[in-house]
């Protein structure tokens, strides 16, 4: 049972235009909720986080929306950059955060110049 | 400071030898994971500790075994290498979230990228 469901797969956007993500949970006990960004050849490195009393987390051009009701999430990369270009992946994790993440798939970032 | 580093960062392996993926962490952190990253599956939890001397099963822990015996070390054992068990491997370390020191949930090494043949 996937308990973070992440869309799209794979996204290719132009160079300026908003790169969005969605991320679907199952878990209510989940109570903080990272993206990590990940480079070829590297680990992944959080990138902005959200815990569900709040419904919109903004860091310069990164912003999560938050939906509890829904047990949704979402990234959106306003001003997208080549240099955002990357695998993303949104993720779960509950309590103390000693049982760990629980990660999404993952989505493959293209931005076009 | 270096993070959280892992050695080796390739391996080979041939069906049914054992090896060890070495995660060193110098950050003084309490909780330690390993996890295994797929193509199309994410990042999947194999083992994780919370402390020295203390480890736990996660999502995915057959055919792997862990040891925490300083609080900044911890190891991956492959007993019987399997073709399935090609992967990259992560490792990560934290605070609990509950830290007020927490700046983010988990730092990430780099990887170790195993192929067992």
């Amino acid at each position: 049972q996937q308990q973070v469901k992440q869309s799209p797969q794979s996204l290719i956007v132009q160079k300026g235009g908003i790169s969005i993500i969605n991320c679907a949970y199952e878990n209510t006990a989940f109570d903080y909720f990272p993206w990590y960004q990940q480079f070829p050849g590297k680990g992944p490195a959080l990138l902005i986080a959200i815990r569900p009393d709040v419904s919109e987390k903004k860091e310069g051009r990164f912003t999560i929306s938050f939906n509890k009701s829904a047990k949704q999430f979402s990234l959106h990369i306003m001003d997208s950059q080549p240099g955002d270009s990357a695998t993303y992946f949104c993720a779960a994790i509950m309590g103390g955060g000693a049982d760990g993440l629980t990660f999404g798939k993952g989505t493959h970032l293209i931005i076009q110049p | 400071n270096a993070g959280v580093t892992q050695t080796p960062k390739f391996r080979v392996l041939k069906t049914g030898q054992s090896m060890t993926l070495l995660c060193a962490q110098d950050m003084n952190h309490e909780y330690m994971y390993w996890y295994r990253q797929d193509p199309g599956m994410g990042l999947r939890l194999i083992h994780y500790s919370v402390g020295e001397g203390t480890t736990a099963k996660g999502e995915v822990p057959d055919g792997y075994n862990v040891s925490r015996l300083k609080k900044q070390n911890f190891l991956l054992g492959l007993e019987s290498a399997a073709p399935s068990q090609t992967s990259v491997y992560f490792c990560a370390s934290s605070y609990t979230l509950n830290d007020p020191r927490t700046g983010q949930p988990q730092h990430f090494g780099d990887g170790t990228r195993l192929s067992i043949l």
